[in-house]
């Protein structure tokens, strides 16, 4: 049972336009949100988070925005940049388990 | 600031081996740790997690242990490996409910 899911694998965009990355998620319960970065061989880096209180967060260049109805949430980037390429996890939390759901990730490419 | 360290980074070991794998976490007093276990072309799954030491809590049944001896010190350990074994292993360290994880590099678990 997969309760995240990123349904799109990859992503292809021009430098400089927008990318935008989605996820899904099955339970209601999940009430803080993440997004995490990850090259090959590295660890996941940590990007933007938003609570199930808000509907959006903003740094930078990264939005995320969260649908809680159509349990939804999406991260956009602009102006997207070569080194923007990676595979991007979405993740959910419960309660106050501390436990991470991660997607299955999609991988970005920017093209110069 | 805080950092946390993996080792080894990449590791072959044969089929019934052992195996020993060890976090530690430095800059924070009593984080929640966590191990996860990336297969090739998925994402993340967590195996077990920590919120004190000698506190493991395990989230699927598998072949492999982990035990939490010291405050900032996570060990993942097997007595005898399979080849379903084989994968990219992070650890993960928490300040707090609803606070992002941060990731080690990883190690990357070749059985043969």
């Amino acid at each position: 049972d997969q309760q995240v899911k990123q349904n799109s694998p990859s992503l292809s965009v021009q430098e400089g336009r927008i990318s935008i990355l989605n996820c899904d998620y099955t339970n209601s319960m999940f009430d803080y949100f993440l997004w995490y970065k990850k090259y090959p061989a590295e660890g996941p880096t940590f990007l933007i988070s938003i609570s199930s209180i808000k509907d959006k967060n903003e740094d930078g260049r990264f939005t995320v925005f969260l649908n809680k109805s159509a349990k939804h949430l999406s991260l956009h980037i602009v102006p997207s940049q070569p080194g923007d390429s990676a595979v991007y996890f979405c993740a959910a939390q419960k309660g106050n388990t501390g436990k991470l759901i991660f997607g299955q990730g999609t991988t970005l490419q920017v093209k110069p | 600031s805080q950092t946390i360290h993996q080792w080894p980074a990449t590791l072959v070991q044969p089929v019934g081996s052992p195996l020993s794998l060890e976090c530690t976490v430095e800059g924070t007093s009593n984080p929640n740790l966590y191990w996860y276990r990336q297969a090739a072309g998925r994402g993340l799954q967590l195996l077990f997690y920590s919120v004190g030491i000698g506190q493991i809590s395990s989230e699927v049944p598998q072949n492999l242990s982990a035990s939490r001896p010291q405050d900032r010190q996570f060990i993942l350990s097997s007595k005898k490996l399979l080849l379903s074994d084989s994968g990219f292993y992070l650890c993960a360290w928490q300040p707090g409910h609803d606070q992002p994880q941060h990731f080690g590099d990883g190690t990357r678990l070749s059985i043969l």
